[in-house]
This record gives structure tokens, sequence and C-alpha cells, in this order.
């Protein structure tokens, strides 16, 4: 099993839609949660952390469950510019002796295709 | 403008040769990471760094090799007991303490 599962779609959507993607993760000792966007042959960009309590930017919600290890994205009000690979990336293990960070595991991301 | 910078954006090589990528930080940051992406993958960690001259291998580290000499430069090299070297790799950084990790544009290398 992946630790972190997505899956890839495409999800075609028409402008205006709201559509949701979901992603698992297997490791429940997993400490940090982000969503990263990534364009067409581009590197990923960091599109919101995730909150145990969800949190909210602009038209984008994330939501945690960490109970069924799983984190969700809401986009509404799709634009066609939000047209990207959106990928789920949790932090599964320390680094040894110091404090530089979690490593990162990242999804294979899911493609969102937003249509005229 | 602060940011992480990689050259070359395309890069061509034949079979059996060595070849380094530049990655370069000004965001002062302390730790540097090396990743490849391959087509429909996420994105898979091949050495890290969290201080000058010291780093360690990630989870596909072989074939590759890194140097640390200074805190803004992480060059890679792809050697030529990389198997299937062909791949877009990305160089990303964070600060100490935190999680989130910035990416620079990557580099496309394709062997032919």
């Amino acid at each position: 099993r992946k630790e972190v599962e997505q899956d890839p779609g495409p999800f075609n959507v028409p402008e205006g839609a709201t559509v949701a993607f979901n992603c698992t993760y297997s490791n429940s000792a997993s400490q940090s949660f982000f969503w990263y966007r990534q364009d067409c042959r581009k590197e990923p960009k960091l599109l919101m952390s995730v909150y145990s309590s969800g949190n909210e930017d602009g038209r984008f919600t994330a939501q945690l469950n960490r109970a069924s290890q799983y984190i969700s994205l809401l986009i509404r009000d799709s634009k066609l510019s939000d047209s990207a690979t959106y990928l789920c990336v949790v932090t599964t293990r320390s680094f040894m002796n110091n404090n530089a960070g979690n490593m990162l595991t990242f999804g294979g991301g899911t493609r969102l295709m937003v249509k005229p | 403008d602060g940011g992480i910078t990689q050259s070359p954006k395309y890069l061509f090589r034949k079979e059996g040769q060595n070849v380094t990528l530049s990655c370069e930080q000004n965001l002062n940051h302390d730790a540097m990471y090396w990743y490849r992406q391959d087509p429909g993958q996420g994105l898979r960690l091949i050495y890290y760094s969290q201080i000058v001259n010291d780093f360690q291998k990630g989870d596909i580290a072989e074939g590759y090799s890194v140097s640390r000499e200074k805190k803004e430069s992480f060059p890679l090299t792809v050697t030529s007991a990389q198997k299937n070297p062909t791949a877009f790799y990305l160089c990303a950084s964070s600060m100490e303490g935190t999680d989130t990790q910035y990416f620079g544009p990557g580099t496309r290398l394709t062997v032919l």
C-alpha cells in the first residue's frame, strides 16, 4: 500500500463547479499535512497547510480527519486557472538528531481540468 | 529576489556520462532536498542535507551523489550507475524547524 494515495483523475468540471479531492495516508503518526499545486511541467507550489480544525483560504477549504486518516480539498466556484495537478503531502518521519523538519511524502497527484 | 534556482532547465546526456545539476538558494534555509518525479507519479526523495558538510540518503539514492560545501548550494550528480535517469529533478529547501518546503523550477534530464 502506498503511504499517500490519491485518485489520479482527471476530474473534468465546468467553470463555476465545486469539486472535492480526497487523499488517504497510511502512517498514523504523520504530523503535518499540505496541499501543493503543480502546473504542467512546473515545480510544485504550496497551496495550503491542513489543520485539524479545518481551514479555508478564499475558494479553497482543507479538512483533516485523523481518525480515518484522510485529507480533503474542496474548491468552490472553479476557475479555468485552477486547472492543475493537486498533490497531497504528509510528513512521515523525522530527521534524526536535529529539528530541521520532517521529511515529506507526496501522493501521486489528482489532475483537475476546468472547462469553459 | 529571494528564491531557489536550478540550472539548466533542460539537459540531454548520452548513456554512460555523469552529469551535475545545480541548485542554489538565497533564502538562508538550512535544509535542502533533491527529488525525482516521473510522469504521472509523485516526488521521490533522492538526498537531503540539514547542514553544511552533511547529507543523508533518501529513498532512491543509488546512482546519485551530492555535496553541501556551502549553505546556499546543493548540487546533484547523476552518475552512469543510475539505471533510468530520465526524469524531472526538483530541488527544495526549508527553514530549520519547519515542514514547509519550497521548490526550484526543476531540471528535465533526458538520457539519449
